[in-house]
């Protein structure tokens, strides 16, 4: 397996763009993850998705971020519109749940909104 | 809810001296306990985890890390680092009653091995 496809690697808008991130799980994976790396807050769980179903989106900002889980091999995370302070690395990750936390990371999206 | 506190945000060694990575847990319910490990540029790895059983762990590179739940404590350590090593550690923490659905990380640990 490829292992966590993410896309793009990297980023670069203008504040008030819309961004969207993409992610393929590794196959087989029913849990699916979001996490944002900053300096300032490290690493944040943003959204989970269980079979599809998001199951705990406490960590999403504000409205202006969506995620979508359409089909058990891809997502999307929508930052509509984008701002300054949304720049940060977005991770994706799946696991076979129940996992116990063992979680495969994709190489991440650097975002950075000018 | 949990937390996960790293005591040190950057961890300078020399090649071959042991280290130890400090983490500290907060949680109202049973655990499962992780580290993680960044190198420049990617994702994150498992490194090691704990989930039940024996209170000390083993990584595949030398790694150990021991569960203290009187201390709620798991601190991460290396009888002798290499190069190789300089990374960022994260330690985690999931709770047993979600079965690790939820993953929360501490801030991190800079490990800088010098020659």
């Amino acid at each position: 397996d490829a292992g966590v496809i993410q896309s793009p690697r990297h980023e670069v808008t203008e504040m008030g763009q819309e961004v969207t991130l993409r992610c393929k799980p590794i196959s087989g994976h029913n849990s699916l993850f979001w996490y944002r790396q900053t300096m300032m807050r490290g690493l944040e769980l943003l959204i989970y998705f269980n079979n599809n179903v998001p199951i705990d989106d406490s960590g999403m900002p504000e409205d202006r971020f969506s995620a979508k889980m359409p089909n058990a091999s891809f997502s999307t995370l929508k930052i509509q519109p984008s701002e300054p302070r949304d720049s940060a690395v977005y991770f994706c990750a799946s696991s076979f749940y129940p996992a116990g936390g063992v979680l495969t990371f994709g190489a991440g999206s650097r975002l950075t909104v000018l | 809810a949990q937390s996960v506190t790293q005591l040190d945000s950057q961890v300078p060694v020399f090649e071959e001296a042991p280290v130890e990575l400090r983490c500290n847990y907060s949680s109202s319910v049973s655990v499962y306990l992780f580290w993680y490990v960044q190198y420049p540029n990617q994702g994150l790895q498992l490194l090691l985890k704990y989930l039940s059983g024996s209170t000390l762990v083993e990584s595949i590179n030398g790694f150990e890390a021991e569960f203290n739940k009187s201390q709620t404590s798991f601190h991460l350590r290396k009888p002798s680092v290499h190069i190789s090593d300089t990374a960022e550690y994260f330690c985690a923490v999931s709770d047993r009653v979600s079965q690790g659905g939820k993953l929360i990380f501490g801030q991190g640990t800079e490990l800088s091995v010098k020659p």
